[in-house]
């Protein structure tokens, strides 16, 4: 069974910190790793990632990937409130997984950042 | 406009009742997914649909389910709604190309309260 696990379940910080928040996985066939981040309602697309070692950038947020040890972690740099959210991590597998066309997700790792 | 709409947004019900709750994209995606999520768990799969004569369970199908009316709407049923159904329902889709075939698109979501 497929299976992805995040850690940790909840942090609280304080602007400026710096965060990092790690999603290991278990999928046959994997495929792709994705992060989301979920605010009030919908989760929102941040970063996916298909090969090992490339490190995805988008502003204070960065993420990494490693295939080999079955991991990745989403760092956050300089933390503001507005970070304050759920960070999801869901992973993706090719054809032939039983996970193909699907996303098993982490149960999240909830993200406070205090002014 | 949102790409990914769902009716109603909140609904509180009475166990015994039939739901149904609706989701209609603009996207044009041909895949179409139902998830639950509850607090610590993440979310977890019920339905997916990869094309309108396509209908797959998920992890947790059990007491739920599905229609594809049509490549844009894909509804969810609680036959008979009970206490343990009381969640957030998000549906989300994805492009039927391979190469984006894991990024998904998520609608507001619904939050069912069975009383």
């Amino acid at each position: 069974e497929d299976k992805v696990v995040q850690s940790p379940l909840s942090l609280v910080v304080h602007e400026g910190d710096t965060v990092t928040l790690n999603c290991s996985y278990e999928v046959t066939n994997f495929r792709s790793l994705l992060w989301y981040k979920q605010e009030k309602k919908a989760p929102t697309f941040l970063f996916m990632l298909t090969s090992s070692g490339i490190e995805k950038k988008s502003g204070r947020l960065s993420s990494i990937l490693d295939k080999k040890e079955l991991f990745s972690i989403l760092n956050i740099t300089a933390t503001q409130t507005g970070d304050s959210a759920v960070y999801l991590c869901a992973a993706g597998a090719n054809a032939g997984g039983t996970s193909y066309g699907k996303l098993t997700f982490g149960q999240g790792t909830i993200l406070t950042v205090h002014p | 406009d949102a790409d990914v709409t769902q009716t109603p947004r909140n609904r509180i019900t009475k166990t015994g009742k039939r739901i149904m709750l609706e989701c209609s994209q603009t996207k044009g995606h041909d895949r179409m997914y139902w998830y639950r999520q509850d607090p610590g768990l993440g979310l977890r799969l019920i339905y997916y649909s990869f094309d309108v004569k396509d209908i797959n369970k998920g992890e947790i199908s059990d007491g739920y389910s599905v229609s594809r009316q049509a490549q844009a709407k894909f509804s969810l049923s609680l036959e008979s709604a009970i206490p343990n159904q009381t969640a957030l329902y998000f549906c989300a889709t994805s492009d039927l190309g391979d190469r984006r075939i894991n990024e998904q698109f998520f609608g507001p979501g619904t939050r069912l309260t069975v009383l």
